[in-house]
């Protein structure tokens, strides 16, 4: 069964400051592996995609993510953060079916504060 | 981008009354959607996945009898709480898939009194 566990229930980082969120998986095949942001009330917005190819992936807002298969991560970066990054972050991993992925796992989240 | 609609965005009942909540793809197609459950500060929690034309598949735990979820079009997904009761107070977010992407609403606050 697949799984994902992100270590980090809150981080608090302040303004133009790097910002790097944890994402395990625990799946035995390649995964596809997903990060979506959720705004207060809001529902989730796609954030980046990895489903093969380049392991390095860039993503809207400024945010990548790497996957690194030998350590079942998948963690996204931003190299400055602004006030509005303030969300909770969502990892997820889905198996691959067909052209496709199944349903897919999220992990417990990340709340991201933002201080000036 | 696409779109996925849902309504209402927030809705308050009593005990006991059954609630809809309707999740609509505005400007595509999707074949598989999807239903979750968000309660606060908590992660998304499948509840069942529907494809159009067919039944919804649920996930363990969740009572089919008392989410109704029905997949009429390729467009529209209906959630129903029935006999509804505060533990069913809760931010239900739906989602849509179509081959290579997915798609989520803004989601719906239900409370029940």
């Amino acid at each position: 069964a697949q799984s994902v566990t992100q270590p980090d229930i809150h981080i608090t980082v302040s303004e133009g400051a790097s910002l790097e969120l944890r994402c395990n998986y625990s799946y035995g095949a390649t995964p596809y592996l997903f990060w979506y942001v959720q705004s207060p009330g809001q529902g989730l917005q796609l954030l980046l995609k990895y489903f093969s190819g380049d392991t390095l992936v860039q993503g809207i807002k400024g945010f990548e993510a790497e996957f690194k298969r030998s350590q079942s991560s998948f963690n996204l970066r931003k190299p400055s953060v602004h006030w509005s990054d303030a969300a909770e972050y969502f990892c997820a991993v889905g198996a691959k079916t067909g052209d496709s992925w199944g349903k897919l796992q999220f992990g417990a989240g990340t709340q991201v504060v933002v201080t000036p | 981008g696409a779109v996925v609609s849902q309504h209402p965005s927030w809705v308050i009942c009593k005990s006991g009354t059954s609630v809809k909540i309707e999740c609509r793809s505005l400007d595509f197609q999707a074949t598989t959607m999807f239903w979750y459950r968000q309660f606060p500060k908590q992660s998304l929690m499948l509840m069942a996945t529907s494809n159009e034309g067919s039944k919804a598949t649920y996930e363990q735990g969740v009572e089919k009898d008392k989410f109704l979820i029905n997949h009429a079009s390729l467009t529209l997904s209906t959630l129903t709480v029935t006999s509804a009761h505060p533990e069913d107070s809760s931010f239900y977010i739906c989602s849509a898939r179509v081959p290579g992407e997915q798609y989520f609403g803004p989601g719906t606050r239900l409370t029940v009194t």
